[in-house]
């Protein structure tokens, strides 16, 4: 089955500081790669995500790139604010075979923006 | 759109007692994915349900079980309970059984003492 691992598990920035967050995965079949937000007593929410068939995708400060060969995929913040400390989990699934609801998460980061 | 709600918020059980959790999917989506997620840990796919049937499981044995009705909404129930089993359920709905765009509820938290 597939195996995500993320890095760091923390990390701190200074306010206005970029924050990159990197995940492999094992399984080639993947496609699929969401990336989620996760505040304290909160389920997780989708910030962004990519599919295998684009490298990059931005949205605002956001932005998330994709490398099929090395099996890596991060997620890049810049202009950090402190509202953007929470926890990030980045995820893999397969959608071409209808498993695109199975996702497999990573371990998680806690983010910290410090004023 | 009304987004994924769950109950309950929070409950306490004991070993070897039985608990069901619910969940009403987002509106327009026909497909409810269940995840568990142990602390500090990222969640963990649990099963999956489409048309009212279970369509995917992960690894997790057979005391852990579902249901989805007509209206899309789906409940989680787990049996003979571990004190392993304590861990934030969290519900997902997606607008169809292929796609990986999913939209989390605020999770149910069991604690098994």
């Amino acid at each position: 089955g597939e195996n995500v691992e993320q890095h760091p598990s923390t990390l701190s920035v200074q306010e206005g500081d970029s924050a990159v967050i990197k995940c492999t995965y094992s399984d080639s079949a993947s496609n699929y790669f969401p990336w989620y937000k996760q505040e304290l007593g909160k389920g997780p929410q989708l910030i962004i995500d990519i599919r295998s068939n684009v490298g990059e995708k931005k949205d605002q400060r956001i932005a998330v790139t994709l490398n099929k060969t090395a099996k890596h995929f991060s997620l890049h913040i810049t202009e950090t604010q402190p509202e953007d400390s929470a926890v990030y989990f980045c995820a893999a699934s397969d959608e071409v075979t209808g498993g695109g609801n199975k996702l497999t998460f990573g371990t998680g980061t806690q983010l910290k923006v410090e004023l | 759109e009304t987004g994924v709600t769950q109950s309950p918020t929070h409950l306490i059980k004991t070993r070897g007692q039985q608990v069901t959790l619910r969940c009403s999917s987002q509106s327009g989506h026909n497909t409810v994915s269940w995840y568990q997620q142990a602390l500090g840990q990222g969640p963990q796919f649990i099963f999956q349900y489409y048309r009212e049937e279970e369509n995917g499981r992960g690894n997790f044995p057979p005391r852990f079980s579902g249901l989805q009705f007509p209206n899309y909404s789906s409940e989680l129930n787990v049996n003979a309970l571990e004190l392993d089993d304590s861990a934030l359920y969290l519900c997902a709905s997606s607008s169809g059984q292929g796609t990986g765009e999913l939209i989390f509820g605020e999770g149910s938290r069991l604690t098994v003492l």
